[in-house]
């Protein structure tokens, strides 16, 4: 049973502050690995892949990949109350075209004016 | 361009009933997956298509779930002999080819 564990939070952080999520995973043969972002009531949405270790920067976010470690996080630079969401981690374990994600059970995140 | 979209948004039915989610993926998208989002399991995958390749099923969690693709694009996931168990939100995603899901709004299914 491949399993990605999350820090369970929840996470609360003054605005301006970085926001660090963390994930971990057990299938040490994963390539692809994803950040989605969910708020309250709505579907998860795509906000970083990472495919290759180290960092991989996309405005204010960054995703941290350490496959030795079996690791990946997403830091958040300067928090705004608008990235108050729930954090999902993902990891496909389908294997050829098949993409099927398994999720992390995700970390509330609360950015405090 | 449109997104994926599903309907009912909002279902609420009673136990023992039948109920049909339909999810209509971006077109062009090949590969159309269900989730089911639940409270205390969290986001966990239900079933995959892809084109005419035999589905894959290992996600549903009984053989009162099943689903079908007619025509390689819309999807209808049914639910027979609902029970309260089955109270989540049923998400359906798309891509092509690549890797990025895109998710629809979801239906949200309350069982009485």
């Amino acid at each position: 049973q491949k399993e990605v564990e999350q820090n369970s939070g929840p996470l609360s952080v003054p605005e301006g502050a970085i926001a660090s999520l963390n994930c971990t995973y057990s299938d040490r043969g994963s390539q692809s690995f994803f950040w989605y972002r969910q708020y309250s009531g709505k579907s998860p949405e795509l906000i970083m892949s990472i495919y290759s270790n180290g960092d991989k920067e996309d405005g204010r976010f960054t995703a941290q990949l350490n496959k030795a470690s079996q690791y990946v996080s997403l830091l958040i630079r300067d928090s705004q109350p608008s990235d108050s969401a729930t954090y999902l981690c993902a990891v496909p374990s389908g294997g050829g075209s098949n993409y099927k994600l398994t999720f992390g059970k995700g970390t509330l995140l609360t950015v405090n004016p | 361009g449109a997104g994926v979209s599903q309907s009912p948004s909002n279902k609420v039915t009673e136990k023992g009933k039948d109920v049909e989610l339909r999810c209509d993926p971006i077109s062009g998208h090949t590969a159309l997956y269900w989730y089911r989002q639940s409270l205390g399991q969290g986001l966990e995958f239900l079933i995959y298509f892809q084109g005419n390749s035999a589905p894959d099923k290992s996600g549903l969690p009984s053989d009162r779930f099943s689903a079908e693709r007619t025509g390689g694009s819309v999807s209808t996931l049914t639910i027979q002999r609902t029970q309260q168990e089955d109270s989540a939100v049923y998400l359906c995603a798309s891509h092509s080819g690549f890797e990025t899901q895109y998710f629809g709004p979801g239906t949200r299914l309350l069982v009485l």
